[in-house]
């Protein structure tokens, strides 16, 4: 049983490159989510989704897109990385009223 | 003021002690959840509750609804347990959970 996961662990990527964090889970949970973490502050909402083809904003989602074409993947895009999106990445599901489930976290420097 | 709020903030403790942090929140919630994150590590689920107790192992969390306030109790804390202990409540329509800022527990041997 893998439950969540994240990749990659750790990135380095230079201003303005793009790239995909990749975020699978096999518990056929509606609920995927993906946060940052920032030095000091807590867990912030950058989007989320309740279903496959679903997905909505959450509490910083600008320079970032997602999409959930299945149920088990939900990719997290940086369109034009900036320095601001350094930042620890973390990738969750859940059932929309259950546990939630981690993925390891992938640490971005962006330089 | 934020929907959900700690205490402490940081808690440094000797070995062996009982350890109590405290969660409020001000919203209607369907239910709370407890997680632990080490310092580099990943996030662990360590309970979800909608009412009354729960216990594993040395960890106690309860909430009281009524009062809108959780607590979660290490009993015969170890330096293992040192680590950053959030709380959040799901909430709302969409599912979302809203997150309390997290307390640093350090254990010292």
């Amino acid at each position: 049983n893998a439950g969540v996961t994240q990749t990659p662990k750790f990135q380095v990527l230079k201003t303005g490159q793009s790239m995909t964090l990749q975020c699978a889970q096999d518990m056929n949970h509606e609920y995927m989510s993906w946060y940052r973490q920032d030095p000091g502050m807590g867990l912030r909402l950058i989007h989320y989704s309740v279903g496959a083809g679903i997905t909505d904003q959450g509490e910083v989602p600008n320079g970032y897109n997602v999409s959930r074409s299945t149920t088990e993947d939900f990719p997290l895009r940086l369109l034009s990385a900036a320095p601001s999106q350094t930042s620890v990445y973390f990738c969750a599901s859940s059932f929309k009223q259950g546990e939630a489930f981690f993925g390891q976290g992938t640490r971005l420097t962006v330089v | 003021k934020n929907e959900v709020e700690q205490s402490p903030q940081n808690l440094t403790a000797q070995e062996g002690e009982f350890i109590t942090i405290n969660c409020s929140y001000s919203v209607g919630i369907s239910a709370l959840h407890w997680l632990q994150q080490h310092p580099g590590g990943g996030i662990v689920s360590l309970f979800m509750l909608s009412s009354g107790k729960k216990k594993h192992g040395r960890l106690i969390a309860t909430i009281n609804i009524q009062e809108k306030h959780s607590s979660l109790h290490i009993t015969a804390s170890h330096p293992r347990d040192s680590a950053v202990y959030i709380c959040a409540v799901r909430s709302g329509s969409n599912y979302q959970l809203i997150w309390g800022a997290g307390t640093k527990l350090i254990i010292k041997p």
